[in-house]
């Protein structure tokens, strides 16, 4: 069983739309939990931590649920530049390697 | 401030040769990881070095290795190359505490014919 498992999508929604993003993760001893993005043929990067209590960055929302090992991305009000890859990414036993998911493929379109 | 650089941008190399790739941290930071990204995956973890000492290995073959130098810059080494280690090769760095937000550079893409 991979470490971090996603949707691969691709999730292709209009502009303005609402779209959510799962993850789920198999190390419960995991510490560290992030959301980055990847552009097509550029480098990740980092789009927010997820905590325990949930974060929120302007239209996006991160929700970490410990007990299922499960995170998400919420994006609202749906632009065409947020049209990438989004990786779901949590650390790894020692705490110093990073896992992540294959990525989840969104097209906003307008 | 200057982010992670990688050197070379794109490599082209033919099976059974060696490649060195080049990775310089941000400044300051003393930690510096290595992924491996293939087409339509997520980067895996090949290596991390922490003040010249090596913290971690993904899993992967002897004939990736690793160093880093007193200044934190790094090298990845790929022995005897395969068709399959055609990827986007990743560094990474973060400050003291590698368990911290890891920035990554723009990659060198290489491609073993």
């Amino acid at each position: 069983r991979k470490e971090v498992e996603q949707d691969p999508g691709p999730f292709n929604v209009p502009e303005g739309a609402t779209v959510a993003f799962n993850c789920t993760y198999s190390n419960s001893a995991s510490q560290s939990f992030f959301w980055y993005r990847q552009d097509c043929r550029k480098e990740p990067k980092l789009l927010m931590s997820v905590y325990s209590s949930g974060n929120e960055d302007g239209r996006f929302t991160a929700q970490l649920n410990r007990a299922s090992q499960y995170i998400s991305l919420l994006i609202r009000d749906s632009k065409l530049s947020d049209s990438a890859t989004y990786l779901c990414v949590v650390n790894s036993n020692s705490g110093y390697a990073l896992n992540f998911g294959k990525g989840t493929s969104l097209l906003v379109t307008p | 401030d200057a982010g992670v650089t990688q050197s070379p941008t794109h490599l082209i190399k033919t099976r059974g040769q060696h490649v060195t790739l080049r990775c310089s941290p941000i400044s300051g930071h003393k930690s510096v990881s290595w992924y491996q990204q293939v087409l339509g995956q997520g980067p895996q973890f090949i290596f991390q070095y922490y003040e010249k000492e090596e913290r971690g290995r993904g899993n992967f073959p002897d004939r990736f290795s690793a160093r880093q130098f007193p200044n934190y810059s790094s090298e990845l080494n790929v022995n005897a190359l395969l068709l399959g280690d055609s990827a986007l090769y990743l560094c990474a760095s973060s400050s003291w505490d590698p368990r911290e937000t890891q920035y990554f550079g723009p990659g060198t893409r290489l491609l073993v014919l």
